[in-house]
């Protein structure tokens, strides 16, 4: 069964600063999706950021770049020039492939919670 | 597009009574899921939708969860009768087609006492 662990329970970054939140995944299948979401205070889920892993390039959304290592199982995320309106908690995930059984079925870390200090 | 709107934002019940909680998902999409997010479990997928029909169910706690999607502009996820330990925010989700992300409703806290 695929898992997903997030090993930073809480973090903290100045404002403008960087940081890198980590998540670590197992799974015996060769492509699949992993997912970056924030959650802010207003409680919604929101996606920050997509990787498909058959492709090598990491993904980038603005400021938002993950660092995909897939015979590390790894996939850590690098919010840069932080914001104070990053404060939120972050959840790492994964799904299988398309078209398995299991498509859709987005299985969730346990979240980071960052706090942007001014 | 007014993303997926799920009601009532809040709901506080007494333990036995039924509580029944609402989600609209985006209009064109044809993937529904209904998942839990509580302190000990963290997200827990409870049930999805394909077209209306329900695909898999397998998260869906006890017989005391039930969950419908009479049309591909609706569905339900009723709590009969609801228990202290049912409190948890519910999330709606919806998308389209096999290869795009989940796209989540604001959540629902429901509050068992």
């Amino acid at each position: 069964a695929q898992t997903v662990t997030q090993s930073q329970p809480e973090m903290s970054v100045q404002e403008a600063e960087t940081v890198t939140l980590s998540c670590t995944y197992d799974t015996s299948e060769n492509n699949y999706y992993l997912f970056w979401y924030k959650q802010p205070p207003s409680r919604q889920m929101i996606l920050v950021i997509r990787q498909e892993a058959y492709k090598q390039q990491n993904a980038t959304e603005n400021r938002f770049s993950v660092n995909f290592q897939k015979a590390a199982k790894s996939f850590s995320l690098k919010i840069s020039d932080s914001q104070l309106g990053d404060t939120a908690m972050y959840f790492c995930a994964f799904d299988s492939p398309r078209g398995s059984s299991n498509t859709g079925k987005l299985i969730f870390g346990q979240g980071t919670t960052l706090q942007v200090k001014p | 597009d007014a993303g997926v709107i799920q009601s009532p934002r809040h709901e506080v019940t007494e333990m036995g009574q039924e509580v029944t909680l609402r989600c609209k998902p985006i209009s064109g999409h044809d993937y529904l899921f209904w998942y839990r997010q509580t302190m000990m479990r963290g997200l827990e997928l409870l049930i999805y939708f394909n077209n209306n029909v329900p695909i898999d169910d397998s998260g869906m706690p006890e017989d005391r969860f039930s969950a419908k999607m009479p049309n591909a502009s609706f569905s339900t996820l009723k709590i009969q009768p609801s228990e202290p330990r049912d409190s948890a925010v519910y999330f709606c989700a919806s998308s389209w087609g096999i290869s795009s992300p989940l796209h989540f409703g604001n959540g629902t806290r429901l509050t068992v006492t």
